[in-house]
């Protein structure tokens, strides 16, 4: 079964750089959700997308900002990156929860790191 | 601001011992899931719990839910190695567009 597709997998960025992460979720779903995960950490909600609208604001710093497109696939971007930044980010996929039940896929991940 | 608690935080068990890991959430919600994660891996969805007192069994895992209580249980049965990771439980919330909030994950180890 197709799974949510992340990309790049690894990245190394330089502080102040600029960084976009790719997001193809599971064909069908709707919604699309950010997370970021640093060593050791908990996953932390960033950003949400239900029908390419935003739909929910975590702790998302200003710096980023995120958009879903017109065939679902969504984009993180991340400027003036600052070495905190490194971490794994995730973007995960759903079909509308508001049919109870449907379960959250994540993907593998992408790679941060600021050096 | 909701808060997800788990624990232990580190749990190191032998094989074909039995143990549960703790989730404790502080606001009132219906819908609690279970994620297993290995090491600079995805998150594996394990189990999603909708009312109160749901229970599901997956082999040698049971996931459990106490929406009175505001508490969730994952045990274990008869650990086998192939069990060690780390376990999430995640609580949701604005039902319709689900943000998850996290609990701070338990590190299960089994030990041959």
């Amino acid at each position: 079964a197709a799974g949510v597709i992340q990309s790049p997998r690894h990245l190394i960025k330089e502080k102040r750089e600029t960084a976009t992460l790719k997001c193809y979720p599971i064909p069908r779903h709707d919604t699309v959700y950010w997370y970021q995960q640093g060593p050791g950490q908990d996953p932390q909600f960033l950003i949400s997308f239900y029908e390419k609208m935003q739909s929910d604001k975590g702790s998302i710093p200003d710096r980023f900002s995120a958009q879903q497109f017109s065939d679902y696939h969504s984009e993180l971007n991340m400027s003036s990156l600052e070495l905190g930044d490194s971490a794994l980010y995730f973007c995960a996929s759903s079909l509308a929860l508001r049919v109870s039940g449907n379960t959250i896929y994540f993907g593998e991940g992408s790679w941060l790191t600021v050096v | 601001e909701l808060k997800v608690e788990q624990n232990p935080l580190f749990l190191s068990m032998q094989e074909g011992k039995n143990y549960t890991i703790y989730c404790n959430y502080s606001t009132t919600s219906d819908r609690l899931y279970w994620y297993r994660q290995d090491p600079g891996k995805s998150l594996e969805s394990l189990f999603v719990l909708l009312s109160n007192g749901a229970v599901k069994q997956e082999g040698r895992l049971m996931a459990s839910l106490d929406t009175k209580a505001r508490l969730s249980t994952l045990h274990i049965t008869a650990a086998v190695h192939d069990l060690s990771a780390t376990y999430f439980c995640a609580v949701g919330t604005n039902f319709g567009n689900e943000k998850l909030t996290f609990g701070t994950g338990t590190r299960l180890t089994i030990i041959p």
